[in-house]
């Protein structure tokens, strides 16, 4: 079935520092990506998503870019700032827009240290 | 706009007894999903509605737990008799619906269970 690999953690930055989180997937067809950020006490939210091969997803200068050759997600931002703290998770649905089931990876805890 | 509501968002029982989570969506969202958190994980979906209608419920363990979307808005999901092995988090999520290229799926904060 549909899995996703995700890099684990925890990673630990200084504030400025680049980020990476790995992501790979396996999936039968052709699943839409996405990355969502749990930050502390609070519930999963969207980060950014990609729906088809090199797309890239951005959003509060993160960027991911769906890599059908390499069946990756990377999350990537060039400068991570303390609130960027959080858990992130890659994800992958069989239809287009998510509306069926996510499968999610483990996550990734971030912290940023000022 | 309010989001998907959780309740409680702590739940502490002993083992064996029942326990039920509850769910408000977001207005106008018709899909509704229950998923399972366990500590260190990501969520797994338990349960999937569309409308009242349970469209995708293959991985929810139906000796123990149920679930109802009565009138097709708000959703219970009950464990009954819990397991020290069921203590984790309870998502709920909802969207608007199938089809589209918009179509996130926006989660609530969670029930926290804890069972002794």
């Amino acid at each position: 079935g549909d899995s996703v690999t995700q890099m684990e953690g925890p990673v630990t930055l200084s504030e400025e520092a680049f980020l990476t989180i790995n992501c790979t997937y396996t999936a039968t067809g052709y699943p839409s990506l996405f990355w969502y950020v749990q930050y502390p006490g609070e519930g999963l939210q969207l980060l950014l998503k990609a729906t088809k091969a090199d797309d890239k997803g951005s959003n509060k200068g993160f960027e991911a870019t769906y890599r059908k050759e390499t069946t990756s997600f990377h999350l990537e931002k060039g400068s991570v700032q303390v609130s960027d703290s959080a858990v992130y998770f890659c994800a992958l649905s069989e239809s287009q827009g998510g509306s069926e089931k996510l499968v999610f990876g483990k996550g990734t805890k971030l912290t940023v240290n000022p | 706009e309010a989001g998907v509501v959780q309740s409680p968002r702590y739940k502490i029982i002993e083992k064996k007894q029942p326990v039920a989570f509850w769910c408000n969506p977001i207005s106008g969202h018709n899909t509704l999903y229950w998923y399972l958190q366990n500590l260190g994980q990501g969520p797994e979906l338990l349960i999937r509605y569309e409308n009242e209608e349970a469209v995708d419920d293959s991985q929810l363990p139906k000796d123990r737990f149920s679930a109802e979307r009565l009138k097709g808005v708000d959703s219970t999901l009950k464990i009954q008799p819990a397991e020290l092995g069921d203590s984790a988090v309870y998502l709920c999520a909802s969207s608007m619906g199938q089809g589209g290229w918009h179509n996130e799926q926006f989660f609530g904060p969670g029930t926290r269970l804890t069972v002794l």
